[in-house]
């Protein structure tokens, strides 16, 4: 069935490092492909998506890019601060007699100043 | 508007307890979700309204009863609940249930089971 795979945390980064956070799906079709952001106690934000292949997503900074070849939509920023310590999902939709969220298990990112 | 509003945002109940979660949303949406999410866990779909009729149901147990009495609003209605059942619960909406259409999240109600 459709999945989606996200590198294991938690990640700890100081301030201004470069990140990378994995994310490859496994799907028939060719779904949309979502970023989405937890911070502590609240629910979670749409930080980026791509619709099909090559787009790239982006927002706050943040980018990622829709590849079909290797099923990827990696998670990129090139510096990061500590406001952006938080719950990091990658999720894909399918539709099955409606839309469903399929979402990956979810990295903790801290940052430490 | 581009807001879901969840309301209560804390709720303790016994498992004996009646009540309601509600959720609202004013951006024209025609999709509506409950999800249910356990702490270091992705959320978990439970209900899927479209054009304020369910279309999915993913097993949920009886004592979950979801209720879409317009095309902003959304209720789960909650009756003898488990322990287990303590979490928290979103609510989303999109704009139609296709593909492309991002959902959109309240902030949730933290449900505690006593």
């Amino acid at each position: 069935g459709d999945s989606v795979t996200q590198m294991e945390g938690p990640v700890t980064l100081s301030e201004e490092a470069f990140l990378t956070i994995n994310c490859t799906y496994t799907a028939t079709g060719y779904p949309s492909l979502f970023w989405y952001v937890q911070y502590p106690g609240e629910g979670l934000q749409l930080l980026l998506k791509a619709t099909k292949a090559d787009d790239k997503g982006s927002n706050k900074g943040f980018e990622a890019t829709y590849r079909k070849e290797t099923t990827s939509f990696h998670l990129e920023k090139g510096s990061v601060q500590v406001s952006d310590s938080a719950v990091y999902f990658c999720a894909l939709t399918i539709i099955q007699g409606a839309q469903k969220l399929v979402f990956g298990q979810g990295t903790r990112l801290t940052i430490n100043p | 508007d581009t807001e879901v509003t969840q309301t209560p945002k804390h709720l303790v109940m016994g498992m004996t307890n009646k009540k309601s979660l509600k959720c609202e949303q004013h951006m024209g949406h025609r999709a509506m979700y409950w999800y249910k999410q356990k702490a270091k866990k992705p959320p978990e779909l439970m209900f899927v309204y479209s054009y304020e009729k369910l279309s999915i149901n993913e097993s949920v147990p009886s004592r979950f009863s979801p209720e879409c009495p317009n095309s902003s609003l959304l209720n789960l209605h909650l009756h003898a609940l488990q322990p287990e059942d303590s979490a928290l619960y979103l609510c989303a909406s999109s704009r139609l249930s296709g593909a492309y259409n991002e959902q959109f999240f309240g902030p949730g109600t933290r449900l505690t089971v006593l």
